[in-house]
């Protein structure tokens, strides 16, 4: 069964304090890992996706990365508005069938001033 | 901000009634999914809609079923509503084959 687990749960970070988040995922094939924000009461914000372990990308002060059992999301200097949920979600290899994403629970981040 | 707009943006209903909920996906968009949310989890996958047919179910009774239209749009159909059926609806746009998905702002449903 494909599975998607987000470490840790919650994090509070002081502004410009790095961290990283972490997703360790298991799928019968993966065909991409992806990346959201989430705000409150909002729908999720793409942020980036990786097909292939050795892979990163970059988007202002966040950096993903993807080994071939997990992904880690780096934040470098936070601010406060990068407060919020991230999402962590794969998308498994299906021939003619759907391209659903699998979604973790996600790591509540808030980044005091 | 994306271009997948759902409708409406909250709704109240009550245990056993039906609801209909709306999506407008992205131009350029040929594949929608639907996806419910519960507070403090992850999005869980119902359907997807490709080509007008269902193409793909998560875990969801029939009650659950949807529509894509030719234009690409889509609609959540969700029968004798429970209250477990309270959530955050989201709709997200893809292109098949695609490197992305957006998803809207989201529906929140209240079953009370």
């Amino acid at each position: 069964e494909d599975q998607v687990t987000q470490s840790p749960e919650a994090l509070r970070l002081q502004e410009g304090e790095s961290s990283s988040l972490n997703c360790s995922y298991t799928v019968s094939g993966l065909r991409g890992l992806f990346w959201y924000r989430q705000d409150p009461g909002k729908g999720p914000e793409f942020l980036f996706t990786l097909y292939s372990a050795g892979e990163e990308k970059e988007k202002e002060r966040l950096k993903a990365t993807l080994t071939k059992k997990e992904s880690f999301l780096h934040i470098t200097a936070p601010k406060p508005e990068d407060s919020a949920t991230y999402l962590c979600a794969v998308q498994p290899f299906a021939q003619g069938g759907s391209e659903k994403l699998v979604f973790g629970k996600g790591t509540k981040l808030t980044v005091n001033p | 901000e994306t271009g997948v707009t759902q409708s409406p943006t909250h709704l109240i209903k009550t245990r056993g009634q039906q609801v209909t909920l709306r999506c407008s996906s992205q131009s350029g968009h040929n594949t929608v999914s639907w996806y419910q949310q519960a507070l403090g989890q992850g999005p869980q996958f119902i359907f997807q809609y490709y080509r007008e047919e269902e193409n793909g179910r998560g875990n969801f009774p029939p009650r659950f079923s949807g529509l894509q239209f030719p234009n690409y749009s889509s609609e959540l159909n969700v029968n004798a509503l429970e209250l477990d059926d309270s959530a955050l609806y989201l709709c997200a746009s893809s292109f098949r084959g695609g490197t992305e998905a957006f998803f809207g702002q989201g529906t929140r449903l209240t079953v009370v």
